[in-house]
């Protein structure tokens, strides 16, 4: 267990729809990163905040939306779902805006858009 | 624009060899350099970082090199383990930016027993 926990482990939904992926941050980490892992694909980054904030933005499309709450933990919202949204989601984490010891992932949400 | 490269998309070692795993990247920025491991159904792992200040840096088994000019680092695993196959991402920042990382695509590390 990395201590970073992401909600739900598998999703299977429908195009059109809309969904929200939960992340709750290891304990005492300010910073929540989402990446996007398409099949064969890189991690793409696709937003950070820190405390509350909006720090960085990547290639997140408009139909994608993050926020991160008082308690820390954050959720992405992902909207008029296509096929081509299918993918693994995962979060991060880091102390401040990082560490010598590089982010703390949890272990994904699947995303399936049928 | 793929600022990080990992042009070889597996690799196939026998057990006790050596494996090396390359990485390239284009931003002359970055100054932080990372070495992540995916098992399957698994979030990536850290496994071992390098600054821009340093050419090397080992950690048990495990050793990074950089160089700086031809913009390249590399991952060796010494010996390979057959619990060393997994999928290996390197990834950059600036660490004076937002420590967002940028990675690369990944190398699929398969070590024969």
């Amino acid at each position: 267990d990395s201590g970073v926990t992401q909600t739900p482990k598998h999703l299977i939904t429908a195009t059109g729809q809309r969904v929200t992926l939960r992340c709750s941050p290891r304990s005492g980490d300010l910073s929540v990163y989402w990446y996007q892992q398409s099949l064969d694909q890189g991690l793409q980054f696709l937003i950070q905040y820190y405390n509350g904030e909006e720090r960085a933005k990547g290639n997140i499309l408009e139909r994608f939306s993050a926020q991160q709450f008082p308690d820390l933990h954050s959720e992405l919202n992902l909207s008029s779902l296509e096929l081509g949204d299918s993918a693994l989601y995962f979060c991060a984490s880091s102390a401040k805006f990082g560490s010598n010891y590089g982010y703390t992932f949890g272990s994904g949400t699947r995303l399936t858009v049928v | 624009d793929q600022q990080v490269k990992q042009n070889s998309p597996s690799l196939s070692v026998q057990e006790g060899r050596i494996s090396i795993l390359n990485c390239d990247y284009t931003n002359s920025m970055f100054d932080y350099f990372l070495w992540y491991k995916k098992y399957p159904a698994e979030g990536p792992t850290f496994l071992i970082s390098i600054s821009s200040i340093k050419d090397k840096n080992e950690d048990g088994r495990f050793t990074v090199f950089l160089n700086k000019s031809a913009k390249h680092l590399s991952l060796h695993i010494v010996p390979s383990q057959p619990g060393d196959s997994a999928v290996y991402f390197c990834a950059a920042t600036r660490l004076s930016g937002t420590y967002k990382y940028i990675f690369g695509t990944g190398t699929r590390l398969k070590v024969l027993a």
